[in-house]
């Protein structure tokens, strides 16, 4: 079974601390994304990553970093969080090698982030 | 990014059949996603359909697909208070996936 993990399920942080969100899987997949959800919102695509060391910009990466290092491990970074980026925050992983719906994502359980 | 719609809400009674709907813009060939969200936890992959299929069905859900329409529709049979969550729907793009807003299914006993 394909199992992504998140460093944490439930994060405090206050206005302008620097942020650290992790995310390892274990299928060796080439692929990791990072979302935000939040209601009525659906997810929103942040950053992902094709490759070690590789990064594309989603659709909202303002106020985000992330930093590929690893093949297993994806970590976005909040530089300096804002009440704005309360959220909760969820990873996904995808293989760059199969057909057809198995390129399916698999995600972790989400963090869910409060920033006072 | 492309544009996946869904209603937000849903509720129906134990044992009916649920229809959950999406529509999506890309009328290139691709894959289109059913996910669930229970509370508290990440999406699950339900089923995923490729769009010169009409249908799909597995156990109790079937999934139908009106290209023409871009119009995907989940049904739930038999709907369980266990089938309450979040369901997704999803498109795929060239490198990642679109999703729908997400409609909240709620099962009354």
């Amino acid at each position: 079974d394909v199992k992504v993990t998140q460093s944490s399920r439930y994060l405090v942080k206050r206005t302008g601390e620097k942020v650290f969100l992790e995310c390892v899987q274990d299928m060796d997949h080439e692929n990791m994304f990072w979302y935000r959800q939040d209601p009525g919102l659906g997810l929103r695509l942040i950053y992902f990553s094709y490759d070690v060391k590789m990064k594309e910009k989603g659709d909202i990466p303002e106020g985000y970093s992330v930093s590929r290092e690893k093949k297993e491990r994806f970590s976005l970074i909040l530089e300096s969080a804002s009440t704005n980026q309360t959220s909760m925050y969820l990873c996904a992983s995808s293989s760059a090698r199969g057909t057809g719906g198995q390129e399916t994502q698999y995600f972790g359980p989400g963090t869910r982030l409060l920033v006072l | 990014g492309e544009d996946v719609e869904q209603s937000l809400f849903l509720s129906v009674r134990e044992g009916d059949s649920s229809v959950i709907n999406c529509t999506y813009t890309d009328s290139s060939s691709t894959y289109l996603y059913w996910y669930k969200q229970e509370p508290g936890a990440g999406l699950q992959l339900l089923t995923y359909i490729f769009s010169n299929m009409d249908m799909k069905q597995d156990q109790r859900l079937t999934v139908l697909l009106n290209k023409k329409d871009k119009h995907l529709s989940l049904r739930i049979a038999d709907t369980q208070t266990g089938d309450s969550a979040i369901y997704f729907c999803a498109e795929r793009g060239a490198n990642n996936l679109f999703f729908g807003t997400g409609t909240r299914l709620t099962v009354i006993p």
